[in-house]
C-alpha cells in the first residue's frame, strides 16, 4: 500500500523559512516521479513543484519559482520543500503525491503551512 | 483564475449521469494527458481518471473520462450519495512548463 506521510508544517512569520518532509514507502520510491500541491483554505488545488526520480529534473509553478526548492533523498525514500521568503499567500494544506512526469497518483494527507505575523 | 476552466457547481439525483467539463487550450488540454481528482474536504485527493481516459485499479467504472480538442469531460454514471464531492481536471501546460489544475467543481448529490 503506497503511503505517504507529510511533515514539517506549522506557524513561520512572513519572510521566513519552513522545510516541509514527505515520507514515503509501499512503492519504488527511487524510479517515480514525486510531485507537490496546495491547497489554501476554501481554494482549489494548485500544482507546486515536481522532481524526478534521480532529483535532476525539478519544475515549479512561477508562485513559487526562485522561492521554493524541491529535493530528495532516495537513501531515505523522503522528498523535501524547502519554503523560503514565505509569503501570507503561502498559507495552504501541503500535499506529496507520487506521480508520473505531469501529475500526482497517490497523495498523502497533507501539512497546514500558516504564515502569519 | 486558472487557465484550464471547470464549472464551480453541478448536480444530480440518486441513478443519473452526470458530466463535469473542463475546457483549456491548445498548449495544455489540446496537446497533454488529462487528469481527474475526487476531493472530500479533510482527506487526501483521489485519482479518479489519468491519461485522459485511464482508470486506477479500485475506480469504479461508474467514473469515465475523454477528451475533444482542448476540451475534457468527466461522466459519473448510477450517481450516488457518496460521490459528493469536489472534482478537479489537471493537464501539463506546454506554454508555462507547469501541471494546471482547474478551479474544482462541487457536485451536489440532491
Amino acid at each position: 500500500e503506497v503511503q505517504l506521510v507529510e511533515s514539517g508544517g506549522g506557524l513561520v512569520q512572513p519572510g521566513g523559512s519552513l522545510r516541509l518532509s514527505c515520507a514515503a514507502s509501499g512503492f519504488n520510491f527511487i524510479t517515480s516521479w514525486m510531485h507537490w500541491v496546495r491547497q489554501a483554505p476554501g481554494k482549489g488545488l494548485v500544482w507546486v513543484s515536481r522532481i524526478n526520480s534521480n532529483g535532476v529534473t525539478t519544475t515549479y509553478a512561477d508562485s513559487v519559482k526562485g522561492r521554493f526548492t524541491i529535493s530528495r533523498d532516495n537513501a531515505k525514500n523522503t522528498v523535501y520543500l524547502q519554503m523560503d521568503s514565505l509569503r501570507a499567500d503561502d498559507l495552504a494544506v501541503y500535499y506529496c503525491a507520487r506521480g508520473d512526469a505531469w501529475l500526482p497518483y497517490s497523495w498523502g494527507q497533507g501539512t497546514l503551512v500558516i504564515v502569519s505575523s | 483564475q486558472s487557465v484550464v476552466t471547470q464549472p464551480p457547481s453541478a448536480s444530480g439525483t440518486p441513478g443519473q449521469r452526470v458530466t463535469i467539463s473542463c475546457a483549456g487550450a491548445n498548449f495544455n488540454i489540446g496537446s497533454n494527458y488529462v487528469y481527474w481528482y475526487q476531493h472530500l474536504p479533510g482527506t487526501a485527493p483521489k485519482l479518479l481518471i489519468y491519461k485522459s481516459s485511464e482508470r486506477p485499479a479500485g475506480v469504479p467504472d461508474r467514473f469515465s473520462g475523454s477528451k475533444s480538442g482542448t476540451s475534457a469531460s468527466l461522466a459519473i454514471s448510477e450517481l450516488r450519495s457518496e460521490d459528493e464531492a469536489h472534482y478537479y481536471c489537471a493537464a501539463w501546460d506546454d506554454r508555462l512548463s507547469a501541471s494546471v489544475f482547474g478551479g474544482g467543481t462541487k457536485l451536489t448529490v440532491l
